[in-house]
């Protein structure tokens, strides 16, 4: 199984600064198609998750711009600008590429 | 307006069975893989099961495998997974998800306690 590993964040991270998490994937995320299968969500307090980006870098429709992936192989990063209060809650990576889907083990963003 | 809306979980007894159901609206469900992913109490997300559009293909973790089974009936646009031999681990919410992760449930909650 490809194991996903997430990084943690200083938090409370304070209105309006970025901050940027970190996943690493057991094994390369490409696909003999070219793309790269990462997936990251966020899950709100209380709410069930939402997809932010897939293939690594495309924001899912309706996704502030403000969230920005990353990375290739097996090195991945999700960068949040300006955070805001409605940007707290627990954010996962997921590989695609193959099966099991697997996911990290969250990493969670407080706002100061 | 999508909607997937899940049902059927509930409190049962290790070993017994539950037959969870996942009712999809406003998109042709048929063009869509389906997944469950399920939650632990203050746990991260556990891909469970997913399965084809025409439900030829289905996929699951090594945890549930033999156990658990998902299915569909494109005609009534639902997804269902049937639970057997429930184990206290396999106490979570569940959630169904489109294959592209668009659109998610709300989550039913499974409670496996004697």
């Amino acid at each position: 199984d490809i194991v996903m590993t997430q990084g943690a964040l200083p938090n409370p991270v304070p209105s309006g600064e970025s901050a940027s998490i970190t996943c690493r994937s057991s094994k390369s995320l490409v696909y003999k198609d070219g793309k790269t299968y990462l997936n990251w969500f966020l899950q709100r307090p209380g709410q069930s998750p939402q997809l932010l980006t897939y293939w690594t870098s495309t924001r899912a429709s309706g996704v502030s711009e403000r969230f920005s992936g990353s990375g290739s192989g097996t090195y991945f990063t999700l960068k949040i600008s300006r955070v805001r209060a409605e940007d707290a809650g627990v954010y996962y990576c997921q590989q695609v590429r193959e099966y099991p889907l697997t996911f990290g083990s969250g990493t969670k963003l407080e706002i100061k | 307006e999508v909607q997937l809306v899940e049902s059927g979980g509930g409190l049962v007894q290790p070993g017994r069975s539950l037959k969870l159901s996942c009712a999809a609206s406003g998109f042709t469900f048929s063009n869509y893989g389906m997944h469950w992913i399920r939650q632990a109490p203050t746990k991260g997300l556990e891909w469970v099961a997913s399965i084809s559009p025409s439900g030829g293909s289905t996929y699951y973790r090594d945890s549930v495998k033999g156990r658990f089974t998902i299915s569909r009936d494109n005609a009534k646009s639902t997804l269902y997974l049937q639970m057997d031999s429930l184990r206290s681990e396999d106490t979570a919410t569940y959630y169904c998800a489109t294959d592209t992760y668009d659109y998610w449930g709300q989550g039913v909650m499974v409670t496996v306690s004697s």
